[in-house]
């Protein structure tokens, strides 16, 4: 069990649903991010929370709304989604340290949505 | 557009043998290469490599980076069925964004 944790863990939603993926860390790190990974392709980079400020991937559809209350907290708000967004959404969490420091980010076990 | 490679994507070896995973990159600002082990969920971390030239070794895994030639290498020795995984390379660039590889599926046989 990583300090990642993530719920759901499975999702099933049709197209016409409004649903959010939770992830919250207990690290304390300061940096967060949301990941999908589809089969077949590398990791993709939705979205970054660095000290609750937000830094995106811009091909991200708008139907991903990303949340970020706190630092130990991160949501991935989900709206009119399509089959292909079908995948494993990973969240995770690292310490961004000062320029030149090393870093590493922790994984949490990822949620597997399936849409319908 | 930054990019990292990774090869081979598929490789299958024996209990005993020694494997070498490879990764090359082109990205804009450097700041840290990473190594992860995929089994059945997410990833787990196993290197972090920033210099070049220094080593890292963790029991029979060993990893070295190349920042004048951008690729990073990671050797598994006697390899056992349960190094069977996905071994993803990721680039970590200064402002937070992060670009992995697609993975290299090992499979171990007994």
């Amino acid at each position: 069990e990583t300090g990642v944790t993530q719920t759901p863990r499975h999702l099933v939603m049709g197209m016409t649903n409004k649903k959010s993926l939770k992830c919250e860390q207990h690290l304390g790190h300061n940096a967060m991010y949301w990941y999908k990974q589809s089969a077949k392709k590398p990791l993709e980079l939705m979205f970054v929370y660095s000290l609750e400020e937000r830094v995106e991937n811009n091909s991200v559809p708008s139907r991903f709304s990303p949340e970020c209350p706190n630092s130990s907290h991160l949501f991935l708000h989900l709206h009119t989604l399509q089959p292909e967004d079908s995948a494993l959404y990973l969240c995770a969490s690292s310490q961004d340290r000062s320029l030149g420091d090393s870093y590493e980010q922790y994984f949490g076990p990822g949620t597997r949505l399936t849409v319908t | 557009e930054d990019k990292v490679v990774q090869s081979p994507l598929s490789l299958v070896v024996h209990e005993g043998d020694t494997v070498t995973l490879n990764c090359s990159y082109e990205v804009t600002n450097f700041r840290s290469l990473l190594w992860y082990k995929q089994e059945k969920k997410a990833p787990t971390f196993l290197f972090m490599l920033t210099s070049s030239g220094i080593e890292k070794k963790s029991g029979r895994l060993s990893s070295i980076l190349d920042k004048k030639e951008l690729f990073s290498i990671l050797n598994i020795t006697a390899t056992q069925t349960g190094d069977s995984a996905v071994y993803l390379c990721a680039v970590g660039e200064y402002g937070q964004n992060f670009v992995f590889g697609p993975g290299t599926r090992l499979s171990v046989l007994p």
